[in-house]
C-alpha cells in the first residue's frame, strides 16, 4: 500500500538558517510527489512536485526538494528559512499504478517554527 | 489568479441535519477532488470527478454524496450529521493535462469548516 511518512512533528529553525523537512515514502511504483504548505485558516498551497526528470525541483517561495529513489526520500530544503515560512507542511504521493490513481495520499504533516 | 472557491466557509450544525457545501474549481479546470481534514489530521480523500462524471472513491461515508454539474462545479452533500463529521472539507481542482490525471497538480480551496453540535 502506498504511504507517506513525516517523521518529525515539529522542526525549528532559526531565521536565515537552512531549514529541512523530512519526507518519505512507500509506493509499488514510480512515484509522483508533491508539497503543499498550510498557514493556519488557509487551505493547502501547492509548492512543488516530482513527476520524473531532475531529481532536484525547485518550487515557490524559494523552496526546493531532492528526490532519492534508493532511500525513497523526497525532503523539503529551503537555503535560508524566514519567519514567514512558519507554517504546517505536508509531503503527498500520488501511485498511479495501485488504482485510485487521483487520490494525494498526505503525510501527518510537520510544524516549522522559524524563529527570529 | 482566480483561485478554488468554496462555500459556506463556515457551517455549524446540529446532530442528525444535513449540509451541502460547494466548491468552484479554477477556471477551465475539469476536475474537482473533495478531501476532508479532522482536527489535527492530514487530509483524507473522499470523491473525484472529472467531466461530471465520478472518477474515484475514497473512504466517504455512505451518508455522504457529491456531483459535479454542467458548469464543473461541485456540490458535498452530508446528510445525518455525526459529531465525527465536524472537519476541514477542502475542495481541489485541477486542469486535464496531456500527462495524464496522474501528474497534474491539484489546487485547494480556502476549505469549508464544518461543526456538528
Amino acid at each position: 500500500a502506498q504511504s507517506v511518512a513525516q517523521p518529525e512533528d515539529q522542526v525549528n529553525v532559526a531565521e536565515g538558517n537552512p531549514l529541512t523537512v523530512k519526507c518519505t515514502y512507500s509506493v509499488s511504483g514510480n512515484p509522483y510527489l508533491f508539497w503543499y504548505v498550510q498557514y493556519p485558516n488557509r487551505g493547502l498551497q501547492f509548492l512543488l512536485k516530482y513527476i520524473t526528470g531532475d531529481n532536484l525541483v525547485k518550487g515557490s517561495y524559494g523552496f526546493e526538494a531532492e528526490f532519492n529513489k534508493s532511500q525513497t526520500s523526497f525532503h523539503l530544503k529551503k537555503p535560508s528559512a524566514l519567519v514567514s515560512d512558519s507554517a504546517l507542511y505536508f509531503c503527498a504521493v500520488r501511485d498511479p499504478f495501485s488504482g485510485g490513481y487521483n487520490k494525494l495520499i498526505f503525510g501527518a504533516g510537520t510544524r516549522l517554527a522559524v524563529h527570529p | 489568479a482566480a483561485g478554488v472557491i468554496q462555500s459556506p466557509r463556515h457551517l455549524i450544525k446540529e446532530k442528525r441535519e444535513t449540509a451541502t457545501l460547494k466548491c468552484y474549481p479554477i477556471p477551465r479546470h475539469d476536475t474537482v477532488y473533495w478531501y476532508q481534514q479532522g482536527p489535527g489530521q492530514d487530509p483524507q480523500f473522499l470523491i473525484s470527478f472529472y467531466e461530471k462524471m465520478q472518477s474515484d472513491k475514497g473512504s466517504i461515508p455512505d451518508r455522504f454524496s457529491a456531483q459535479q454539474f454542467s458548469d464543473y462545479h461541485s456540490e458535498l452533500n452530508m446528510s445525518s450529521l455525526e459529531l465525527g463529521d465536524s472537519a476541514l472539507y477542502f475542495c481541489a481542482s485541477s486542469p486535464r493535462t496531456s500527462g495524464g490525471a496522474s501528474t497534474d497538480t491539484q489546487y485547494f480551496g480556502p476549505g469549508t469548516r464544518l461543526t456538528v453540535l
